[in-house]
């Protein structure tokens, strides 16, 4: 079975450009998150998704950051325009049915520079 | 609101000696419990997870963690250590109420394995 996965690895862009990263999540689950992870800490969630219903997105800087997830399966997460402080690994997740006792699984991340 | 505190940025033991990472938490509601652990440049991949009924909880590659509801403690253990356990490893925490389905996450502990 495939896990999660995202492209790019790695982004390497200068500040106030614009940046989208995107999550395939395991096939069959209904739920999707985004991590934001910083260095030498523990992620922190950004926006969850039940199929195509950000459910929680109490956490997203709406006013540079976006994502989308487009007929339940598939995730961009935009930031535009970049920070010098948006330098960050940035973690998709995806679970069965998002309950509490639910599993996530990680894909291996995009590690975005910002310059 | 559900908090996870790690003791112990940094562990270092010795290949065979028993592995002890620290894990405290605190929820208002009864808590589910996970350790997940973290490769370089990879994503989280679950060890364990704690939700209802034994409170000693074994997982993947040896490691067990158990649930102590009187300590708010839920700290992962293994007998002897690989070089292979060499990574960071994250404890988290799931409840209900306002936090349905959010993973809330330590700051995570980095393992060093000398031969």
């Amino acid at each position: 079975e495939a896990g999660v996965v995202q492209s790019p690895r790695y982004k390497i862009i200068e500040k106030k450009q614009p940046v989208a990263f995107w999550c395939n999540p395991i096939s069959g689950h209904n739920t999707l998150y985004w991590y934001l992870q910083n260095l030498g800490q523990g992620p922190e969630l950004l926006i969850r998704y039940e199929n195509e219903e950000a459910v929680d997105d109490s956490q997203l800087p709406k006013d540079r950051f976006s994502a989308e997830r487009l007929k339940g399966v598939d995730s961009t997460l935009k930031i535009q325009p970049a920070e010098l402080g948006d330098s960050a690994v940035y973690l998709c997740a995806s679970s069965l049915d998002g309950g509490t006792t639910d599993t996530q699984y990680f894909g291996p991340g995009t590690r975005l520079t910002v310059l | 609101a559900q908090s996870v505190t790690q003791l112990g940025s940094h562990v270092s033991v010795s290949e065979g000696a028993l592995v002890l990472l620290r894990c405290n938490y605190s929820s208002s509601v009864p808590p589910y419990l996970f350790w997940y652990v973290q490769y370089p440049n990879q994503g989280l991949q679950l060890l364990l997870k704690y939700t209802t009924g034994a409170t000693l909880v074994k997982g993947i590659n040896g490691f067990e963690a158990e649930f102590k509801k009187s300590e708010t403690s839920f700290h992962l253990t293994k007998p002897s250590a690989h070089m292979s356990d060499a990574a960071e490893y994250f404890c988290a925490v799931s409840a209900g109420g306002t936090s349905y389905g959010k993973l809330t996450f330590g700051q995570g502990t980095i393992l060093t394995v000398h031969p």
